[in-house]
């Protein structure tokens, strides 16, 4: 079956450097991707969204670029914060507005 | 605060107890959603409901039974559980209909099966 996957379980960034967090998909047919930050004790929270006719979209501190001709996307936090230590999935849907495929997660870790 | 509620927070229950998951969301949304989350596993989509109607069942075994008496509120009775049903259960919201993916999601009940 189709799958969103990440490189990465576990990616440990000192404050102040960039953070970039992969994700591969498989289904060719996705048109749009969200990016969740989990942090501990909650459920995930809504960080950026892309379509799939854009190759990059900007929000405050994160960029997400998406590569469609080898099916990987990518979340950039610039300055990276003690506060952005989470999990952080990748999800996407091919135009179901209510069903989502969810990756298994990566783990940042900032250190001081 | 996502505006999507969850009680309890914590539950631990016997394999033979009967108890029910509570959601509520207070953004106007017409879907509400039940997931699963397990360790070092993705989000499992369990169920869907659009309007109060259900349109997706995720081959969810029947000790799991959602109920949905209006868009605002959403149940998830447990009955006759499983060890390795202990998991996070989350539920979500999402405005429903066409171009609107974005879920919000609540904070969880993380449950426990003795």
């Amino acid at each position: 079956g189709e799958s969103v996957g990440l490189h990465l379980p576990t990616l440990s960034v000192q404050e102040g450097d960039n953070s970039i967090i992969n994700c591969a998909y498989s289904n060719s047919a996705s048109d749009y991707f969200i990016w969740y930050k989990q942090e501990s004790g909650k459920g995930p929270q809504f960080i950026i969204d892309i379509r799939s006719n854009m190759d990059k979209r900007q929000g405050q501190r994160v960029t997400v670029l998406l590569n469609k001709t080898v099916k990987h996307l990518s979340l950039q936090i610039a300055a990276t914060q003690p506060g952005d230590s989470a999990v952080y999935f990748c999800a996407e849907t091919t135009g179901t507005a209510s069903k989502l495929t969810f990756g298994t997660g990566t783990r940042l870790q900032v250190t001081l | 605060e996502t505006g999507v509620t969850q009680t309890p927070r914590h539950l631990v229950m016997g394999m033979t107890n009967k108890k029910s998951l509570k959601c509520e969301q207070h953004l106007g949304h017409n879907a509400m959603y039940w997931y699963k989350q397990s360790a070092k596993k993705p989000l499992e989509l369990m169920f869907v409901y659009n309007f109060k109607e259900q349109t997706e069942n995720n081959s969810v075994p029947s000790r799991f039974s959602p109920e949905c008496p209006n868009s605002s509120h959403l149940f998830l009775h447990l009955h006759t559980l499983q060890p390795e049903d202990s998991a996070l259960y989350l539920c979500a919201s999402s405005l429903g209909g066409s171009g609107s993916y974005e879920q919000f999601f609540g904070p969880g009940t993380r449950l426990t099966v003795l």
